[in-house]
């Protein structure tokens, strides 16, 4: 089954670390994109990428970092830069500027 | 400022009426506009993206419009089912290049009762 996969499902981070969020696509698409989510809010964008080795910096860019060595995979870092990290996190992909697929969304906690 | 609104308020129908939920814009010029479903916990789902030269897109029950005069869409569901009942996102794009660079509201909430 083609798809959009993330993990880990959860993840609990201590205050000072780095931690990275996979996501991994099969759908052969050359665009990915990672959102963040708050309770109430829409998704923001963090950081997209349109081809391999090439990716922007989104709308809330700060304390974050990504790479995209291969066309399926497009992981981010949340550095310990990133002031308020807790929250939801939805990777997705999409066929050039067509609709998005989402992955199912990792949830981080901070403690 | 660019906004992008949706009502905030949760909108609350009976089983077989039609849901209207609006997304209304300002300061943005968009080349398209998608609507999504998100359920609790989940990911967004892709369900309908019509362009700035359409004004109306169909796919089974469910119909958007696009006034970019009025700078607003329009989103139907008709016959609705409790199945139905979920978070609706519109989103949009200014861009015409090779990705989606999608802003999105926050959101109305459906709730489909018996």
């Amino acid at each position: 089954d083609g798809g959009i996969t993330q993990s880990p499902k959860y993840l609990f981070r201590k205050e000072g670390q780095n931690v990275t969020l996979s996501c991994e696509q099969n759908l052969n698409h050359d665009a990915m994109y990672w959102y963040r989510q708050d309770p109430g809010q829409g998704l923001r964008l963090i950081y997209y990428s349109q081809i391999v080795n090439d990716f922007q910096k989104g709308d809330i860019a700060e304390g974050y970092s990504v790479s995209r060595e291969k066309k399926e995979s497009f992981p981010l870092t949340v550095t310990s830069a990133q002031k308020n990290p807790t929250a939801f996190y939805l990777c997705a992909s999409s066929r050039g500027n067509n609709e998005q697929f989402f992955g199912p969304g990792t949830r981080l906690t901070v403690l | 400022s660019q906004k992008i609104e949706q009502n905030s308020e949760a909108l609350n129908i009976q089983e077989g009426k039609t849901a209207t939920l609006t997304c209304n814009y300002t300061n943005y010029s968009p080349a398209y506009l998608q609507w999504y479903r998100q359920d609790p916990g989940r990911g967004p789902v892709f369900l309908l993206l019509i362009r700035e030269n359409e004004k109306e897109k169909r796919k089974e029950r469910l119909k958007v419009t696009f006034d970019t005069t009025l700078k607003q869409s329009l989103f139907h569901i008709t016959a609705s089912q409790p199945a139905d009942s979920a978070t609706y996102l519109c989103a949009l794009d200014e861009n015409t290049g090779t990705a989606s660079k999608l802003t999105f509201g926050t959101g109305t909430r459906l709730q489909v009762t018996l």
